[in-house]
């Protein structure tokens, strides 16, 4: 069965760092999403690309997050400098434009 | 301000009974609802969907019932089994724009 893949699992930085995850969405899946997700929380949507386009990045603090999907495939997201309040899982999620997204297994950041 | 809400965040329930889990919305465009299951350390699973146009949708031991006019949702596991232990997450969106708005999350411990 096709699964979302996401790398690394876990990160641990410092403070003022950069870091770096990567996601790959499931074969032909158009759309991806990166969430963040606070421990005790729901998912909160940082960006939403359509194949290589940003469809909704309104959540994403964009002094310190970047986010691409160069050929619309596989997908960065990048936070630099990092700072103690990013500490979370960061999940991505694919979808074939219909309307239920399949998550990968996400990425947990530790910021110190 | 919470437009998915999930008031109960923990539940306990004996094997075999029925949980219920429940998930009010304040946004009246909302029309397309997901129910997801998360273990700990991995990515949120998809466990069952339903559209505004139906008030009900069954998937073996899973039910969701939709009542637009109270704007609440519910999700129905029966028989409850221990493997049913997990954070569940109910998220909404305004079908179309494939963006969904999650709740806080439930945790449910199906007690053997």
């Amino acid at each position: 069965e096709a699964e979302v893949a996401q790398s690394p699992r876990y990160k641990i930085t410092e403070k003022s760092q950069a870091v770096a995850f990567w996601c790959d969405p499931i074969s032909g899946h158009a759309t991806l999403y990166w969430y963040r997700q606070i421990l005790g929380q729901g998912p909160e949507l940082l960006v939403q690309f359509q194949d290589e386009s940003v469809v909704d990045d309104s959540q994403l603090p964009k002094d310190r997050f970047s986010a691409e999907r160069l050929k619309g495939v596989d997908s960065t997201l990048k936070i630099q400098p990092a700072e103690l309040g990013d500490s979370a899982m960061y999940l991505c999620a694919s979808s074939p434009g219909e309307e239920t997204q399949y998550f990968g297994p996400g990425t947990r950041l530790l910021v110190l | 301000d919470q437009q998915v809400k999930q008031n109960s965040p923990s539940l306990s329930v004996q094997e075999g009974r029925i949980s219920i889990l429940n998930c009010d919305y304040t946004n009246s465009m909302f029309d397309y609802f997901l129910w997801y299951k998360k273990y700990p350390a991995e990515g949120p699973t998809f466990l069952i969907s339903i559209s505004s146009i139906k008030d009900k949708n069954e998937d073996g031991r899973f039910t969701v019932f939709l009542n637009k006019s109270a704007k609440h949702l519910s999700l129905h596991i029966v028989p409850s089994q221990p493997g049913d232990s997990a954070v569940y997450f109910c998220a909404a969106s305004n079908s179309g724009t494939y963006k969904y708005i999650f709740g806080t999350g439930t945790r449910l411990k199906v007690l053997a």
